[in-house]
This record gives C-alpha cells, sequence and structure tokens, in this order.
C-alpha cells in the first residue's frame, strides 16, 4: 500500500541548515510535495518536484529525490526562528496528482 | 496566489447536534475540493473527495451518512458533520484544486469540539 514516513522531530541551531528527510513507497507517484504548518493553521505548499526531476532549488529551499531509494530530502539552508513550524512530505500516489498520501510531518524546532 | 477560505475557524457544539463546516475558494473556481481531519500532533487523513455537481467519493472507513459533503458550486463545498459525538472533535482542513493543476491549495482549517 502507500505509506509515507518521516523522522518526527529535529532541532536546529539558528543560521544552520536542517535537512528533513522523507521515504515513501508508491514508485509510481508522479509529484511529491513539502508542506509547512504552523501551530494551528492549514498547510502552505512550500515547494514540490516532479518525479523525473533529482533537485529542485527554490530560495533556501533544495528538495532532493533519490527514485531509485525512494527518499525525498528538504534542505533549507540559513535556517531562522520563522521556520519553526510541522513540515509534511506528501506524495501524489497511485490515485495521480490529486490525491495526496502524507506523511505524519517533523517538527522543526529553531533555538538560538 | 489562489486563497481558500474555510468558516467557522473554531465550533463548540454539543452531542447530537449537527455542524456545517464551508469551504470556499476565494479567486479561482476549484472543480474538486479535498476534506481532510487532522488528530492532534498527527497527519492529515484524507476523508472525502468533492467534485462540483456530483456525489462525493469517501475514503474507506468514513461514515458517508455522518459526514455529508455538498458541493454546490465551483468555490464552495460543505462538510455537514452529523449526530456529532465528542470522538468527532478534530481539525478538519479542506483544499481546492484547480482543473489541471497540480496544487492543492489548503484552507486554515475548522477546529470542531464536541461536548
Amino acid at each position: 500500500g502507500e505509506d509515507v514516513e518521516q523522522s518526527l522531530f529535529l532541532s536546529v541551531r539558528e543560521g544552520d541548515s536542517s535537512v528533513i528527510n522523507c521515504t515513501y513507497t508508491d514508485s509510481s507517484s508522479t509529484y511529491l510535495y513539502w508542506y509547512k504548518q504552523e501551530p494551528g493553521a492549514g498547510l502552505q505548499l512550500l515547494t514540490y518536484i516532479f518525479s523525473n526531476m533529482d533537485m529542485k532549488q527554490d530560495q533556501r529551499l533544495t528538495v532532493l529525490l533519490n527514485k531509485k531509494d525512494k527518499h525525498l530530502s528538504l534542505r533549507i539552508a540559513d535556517t531562522q526562528t520563522g521556520d519553526s513550524a510541522i513540515y509534511f512530505c506528501a506524495e501524489s500516489g497511485s490515485g495521480g496528482y490529486n490525491k495526496l498520501i502524507f506523511g505524519a510531518g517533523t517538527r522543526l524546532a529553531v533555538h538560538p | 496566489g489562489a486563497v481558500v477560505s474555510q468558516h467557522p475557524s473554531w465550533v463548540i457544539c454539543k452531542s447530537g447536534t449537527s455542524v456545517k463546516i464551508e469551504c470556499r475558494s476565494l479567486d479561482f473556481q476549484a472543480t474538486t475540493m479535498f476534506w481532510y481531519r487532522q488528530f492532534p500532533k498527527q497527519s492529515l487523513m484524507l476523508m472525502a473527495t468533492s467534485n462540483e455537481g456530483s456525489k462525493a467519493t469517501y475514503e474507506q472507513g468514513v461514515e458517508k451518512d455522518k459526514f455529508l459533503i455538498n458541493h454546490a458550486s465551483l468555490t464552495l463545498s460543505t462538510l455537514t458533520v452529523t449526530s456529532a459525538h465528542p470522538e468527532d472533535s478534530s481539525f478538519y482542513i479542506c483544499s481546492a484544486l484547480v482543473g489541471g493543476s497540480y496544487e492543492q491549495y489548503f484552507g486554515p482549517g475548522t477546529r470542531l469540539t464536541v461536548t
């Protein structure tokens, strides 16, 4: 079946880089996504990557995709306190890009 | 950018009553909307897919008679929790999809507490 796994917690110092990892099971996923959720709020789409890409960079965000190992990572450069949130990895799954399967979320804590 | 709103943002109701939650796409037309449920410190669970003008498609294990979904227009979908019970207390989040798009735009969520 479809499953997405993430580590639950990550703590980094302000100014350092953060790397959040995710593994997924459905090799037919067309798109893979990273969403950010701040306390009490909905989800904000941070970035996404098409399955035929290896890397995508968008300002401080770098997404790496290892399709062979079904591993996705999100690197946040120069992490700031405002980056503290829960980060969800999601795959589009076999239902096409409409139906998203989410991981449990990684809580990122940024400390001075 | 695409904006999705939800109303209300939070609601408290008594057991046995029904609650309606609205999801609106404010600046685009959404042919498809999704309803998710999120428990504290857990991931989002897809409840149903709502297509304008047709019946919603429910995920396995979700009671369609308890969670009524109506997608009456291209900008509005509603979720009605009927005969609510305390175990229905949760954070309900909707998202909207523009036809042919790969991005789902999420609403801010509605926190439901059933007493």
